[in-house]
């Protein structure tokens, strides 16, 4: 079946670590996307790829980095630099042609 | 100022009744999209129905339709029969085709909907 993977489903870590997300999708498509929910609130776009080897920052990216060096994956470092990196991650992915976004089933990151 | 406004931060319907859910848009563009996502607990978002600016038509998929005023700029999603199953938080999204999102997704904030047996 295709589909994006993210794991883990939820993480934990230390404040002062850097943490990184895994997002892999066997859609063959050409954009990915990270995207932030917090609690009560829609989602808030961090770093998006519309091609390997490029990517963009998003309305929130500082604190985060990410790499796209393979059309299929597009992990997202949450690095020691994010005030606030407790939240729902979710990735998604798009076909180039196309307008729906097909998103993953998200990761929940809780630093303590 | 936001670009996607869903005023209800929560709604009940009682099941196999119909439901509506608004949202309203702000863009100067003439060309974007609308979208209507569910997200329920589990937190994987599912995508419902799509509204081109240019279609003439109101998009319907199953029991969901979209009730697209151009000139109101609103872009409400109505679902028709409720179900238990649809008790989850809704989402409204807006891709601008040549404004400053560059093509991505903007989120409301989101409604949740609750249905009751």
């Amino acid at each position: 079946d295709g589909g994006i993977t993210q794991s883990p489903k939820y993480l934990f870590r230390k404040e002062g670590q850097n943490v990184t997300l895994s997002c892999e999708q066997n859609l063959n498509h050409d954009a990915m996307y990270w995207y932030r929910q917090d609690p009560g609130q829609g989602l808030r776009l961090i770093y998006y790829s519309q091609i390997v080897n490029d990517f963009q920052k998003g309305d929130i990216a500082e604190g985060y980095s990410v790499s796209r060096e393979k059309k299929e994956s597009f992990p997202l470092t949450v690095t020691s630099a994010q005030k606030n990196p407790t939240a729902f991650y979710l990735c998604a992915s798009k076909q180039g042609s196309g307008y729906e976004q097909y998103f993953g089933p998200g990761t929940r990151l809780t630093v303590t | 100022a936001q670009k996607i406004t869903q005023t209800q931060p929560g709604m009940f319907v009682q099941e196999k009744e119909a439901v509506t859910l608004d949202c309203t848009y702000d863009t100067s563009d003439q060309s974007y999209g609308l979208f209507w996502y569910k997200q329920p607990s589990s937190g994987e978002m599912i995508f419902l129905i799509y509204q081109g600016s240019y279609d003439e038509q109101n998009a319907t998929e199953g029991r969901y339709s979209l009730n697209f005023q151009k000139a109101r700029k609103s872009a409400n999603l109505v679902i028709s029969a409720s179900q238990l199953g649809d008790s989850a938080m809704y989402f409204c999204a807006m891709r601008e085709d040549y404004g400053g999102s560059q093509g991505n997704l903007i989120f409301g904030k989101g409604t949740k909907l609750s249905v009751k047996p």
